[in-house]
């Protein structure tokens, strides 16, 4: 595709609920990030895949938090048992090359809201 | 830490007005991005500098990496360019962002 897309644009889930996020990252893009971003501040790092290989998850807030990237394309950000302070919005970004100074291009977010 | 700094948090402007947004870090980087995010989240990256200054359309990005500050500058501003302005250093080993909080300009007509 032309851009990163992410799937679904927009979730909400009983608290408790298990959610999947989507993103497909541009074709050829060996760098994927996903970040999340409270009401009214910045973007926060999570997590960080070169290819299927998860070279950092750091920024995961808890062990419900997990991510796969099996063959190094589309990448799933997983929520078990989500709580109301999981409501966020989560960006996905890929980049061109390896680690280091690259643009990366954003997806639109999907945006989560746990009741 | 990498810490991430802008000013201001909200900025209000009339149409035309010539606008600063400014950005400071806190330890050395490889480059620096400015992205611009309108309401619906879309992120589109403006620039990524790492010395000097880069301009496209009506928008500078400069940076001074001895001070650890960067501006981004709009000229005759317009009420399209209504969104939040934020900044982000490369603050991983593996490349991911840091990010400051945003500065939300409103572009009166």
């Amino acid at each position: 595709g032309a851009g990163v897309s992410q799937s679904p644009r927009y979730k909400v889930a009983k608290r408790g609920q298990d959610v999947a996020l989507r993103c497909d990252p541009i074709s050829g893009h060996v760098s994927l990030f996903w970040y999340q971003q409270a009401l009214g501040q910045g973007p926060e790092f999570l997590t960080y895949f070169q290819n299927e290989a998860q070279l950092d998850k750091s920024g995961l807030p808890s062990d419900r938090f997990f991510a796969e990237r099996p063959e190094g394309s589309v990448s799933t950000l997983k929520i078990q048992r989500t709580q109301q302070e999981d409501s966020a919005v989560y960006l996905c970004a890929s980049s061109l090359v390896l680690a280091g100074v690259d643009t990366q291009y954003f997806g639109p977010g999907t945006r989560l809201t746990v009741l | 830490k990498n810490e991430v700094e802008q000013s201001p948090q909200n900025l209000t402007a009339q149409e035309g007005e010539f606008i600063t947004i400014n950005c400071s870090y806190s330890v050395g980087i490889s480059a620096l991005h400015w992205l611009q995010q309108h309401p619906g989240g879309g992120i589109v990256s403006l620039f990524m500098l790492s010395s000097g200054k880069k301009k496209h359309g009506r928008l500078i990005a400069t940076i001074n990496i001895q001070e650890k500050h960067s501006s981004l500058h709009i000229t005759a501003s317009h009420p399209r360019d209504s969104a939040v302005y934020i900044c982000g250093e490369f603050g991983g080993s593996q490349g991911n962002l840091i990010f400051g909080k945003g500065t939300k300009l409103s572009v009166k007509p």
